[in-house]
């Protein structure tokens, strides 16, 4: 079985850009969740989308956004990039609501200069 | 608010237990994990227990939960190698936002 599969894997922006991340769940999950992973403040709740819907955000500026396709699968958009939103992005994945099993993808790694 | 606090370092030798500790403060806590990252890897879900239970044996992995002193603990039996990696303890208080600790560095020793 396939696992959470992110693209790209490494992603180069400047200043002010725009960055799209991209994440397909393992097949039969509905629900995906993303995480940023940066230098000193560790990992770090993004968004969480089920069934299409946005279910849960944290505490992150409305310059990060997403959506979730018919498909399960999920974008991540970050506009007005800034040097610190250089991370990890990771996506992760889980059965539905009612399932607590989240399984990650490796990341995306975003270099903003 | 949240926080998720863990050692930052352990070395072992191989064949020995390891012990990762992890406290954690919010009282609501649903489910409480352990999750390993290799280097370049991803996060890897090891186990994980819920905020009713004492202890989750699976394998070489013991999880132990003292909910009063908001105590989590991961040790890992006959400890190999292959085990050297940084593991990540992590709490769900609902809506599946999960809090991550700032990862322990487990080195094993040949």
């Amino acid at each position: 079985e396939a696992g959470v599969t992110q693209s790209p894997t490494h992603l180069i922006k400047t200043r002010g850009q725009q960055a799209t991340l991209r994440c397909s769940p393992i097949s039969g999950h509905t629900s995906v969740y993303w995480y940023q992973q940066a230098l000193g403040l560790g990992l770090q709740f993004l968004l969480w989308y089920d069934e299409g819907e946005e279910r849960n955000r944290g505490n992150f500026p409305p310059r990060f956004s997403g959506r979730q396709f018919p498909n399960y699968s999920s974008e991540l958009n970050v506009n007005a990039l800034e040097l610190e939103d250089s991370a990890l992005y990771l996506c992760a994945s889980s059965k539905g609501q009612a399932y607590n099993e989240q399984f990650f993808g490796p990341g995306t790694r975003l270099t903003v200069l | 608010g949240e926080d998720v606090e863990q050692s930052l370092f352990l070395s072992v030798r191989e064949g020995d237990s390891s012990v990762i500790n992890c406290t954690y403060t919010d009282s609501s806590s649903t489910y409480l994990y352990w999750y390993k990252q290799e280097p370049g890897a991803g996060l890897q879900l090891l186990t994980y227990i819920f905020s009713n239970m004492d202890m989750k044996q699976d394998q070489r992995l013991t999880v132990l939960l003292n909910k009063k002193d908001k105590h989590l603990s991961l040790r890992i039996a006959d400890t190999q190698t292959g085990d050297s990696a940084i593991y990540f303890c992590a709490e769900e208080a609902g809506r599946r936002a999960l809090t991550f600790g700032s990862g322990t560095r487990l080195q094993v020793q040949p």
